[in-house]
């Protein structure tokens, strides 16, 4: 089993450019989180899909939008880029509703900067 | 979801225990603590997950004080590759659909010296 595989590894954009970030998980759980980690910060979750088809805002949503393809795939979209969205940002999956634990995967995180 | 406290950095000496705190003052009682990792720039690591009771797994062991407001996550024998930030987090046991989310805090820097 792969995990949670992410897509790019790094990519550096313009301000105003556009660019999906892909995620993708094999271990057939219902939940998926895109965090983004800033230097020095703790992670923050910006949107979860509870189950595919159901999207929702996390704590810091503003500048992007999500797409749950189907239950393998999670996508991150930035619109237009702004240079405050320069981070790490880390796609997670989990078991999700009906259990009564919860343990996160995590990717191994996409390097965006944005110029 | 409760708040965590935890020291901003620690050391510990490779093949010593290293005991990392975390205080949880404002826990609920149906609220678990959970431990992960974050190792240089990789996404954070699941160690092990504690209700009221001591919990050890292969990683760690966790040690949930009585009145469950704090707790220490315990490293048996630190090695260079447990160099890593960790992150103490409660949060409700049962989940339902959307909240299944992790806070994570800023965590403790645990370095490990040879």
């Amino acid at each position: 089993n792969a995990g949670v595989t992410q897509t790019p590894k790094f990519q550096v954009l313009k301000t105003g450019q556009s660019m999906t970030l892909q995620c993708a998980q094999d271990m057939n759980h219902n939940s998926m989180y895109w965090y983004r980690q800033d230097p020095g910060m703790g992670l923050r979750l910006i949107y979860y899909s509870a189950s595919e088809g159901t999207t929702d805002k996390g704590e810091v949503p503003n500048g992007y939008n999500v797409s749950r393809l189907n239950k393998r795939e999670f996508s991150l979209r930035l619109e237009s880029a702004a240079p405050s969205q320069t981070s790490v940002y880390f796609c997670a999956s989990g078991r999700g509703a009906g259990w009564d634990w919860v343990e996160q995967f995590f990717g191994p995180g996409t390097r965006l900067t944005v110029l | 979801d409760a708040k965590t406290t935890q020291p901003p950095s620690m050391d510990c000496a490779e093949g010593r225990a290293a005991n990392l705190p975390c205080n949880h003052s404002t826990i609920s009682g149906n609220e678990y603590v959970y431990w992960y990792r974050q190792i240089h720039s990789q996404g954070p690591q699941y160690i092990i997950h504690g209700l009221k009771n001591n919990e050890t797994n292969e990683m760690a062991s966790l040690i949930i004080t009585e009145d469950r407001k704090s707790s220490t996550l315990i490293l048996p024998h630190a090695t260079l590759r447990d160099t890593a930030v960790y992150y103490c987090i409660v949060r409700v046991a049962i989940s339902n659909f959307g909240n299944e989310k992790l806070t994570f805090g800023t965590g403790t820097r645990l370095t490990i010296i040879p």
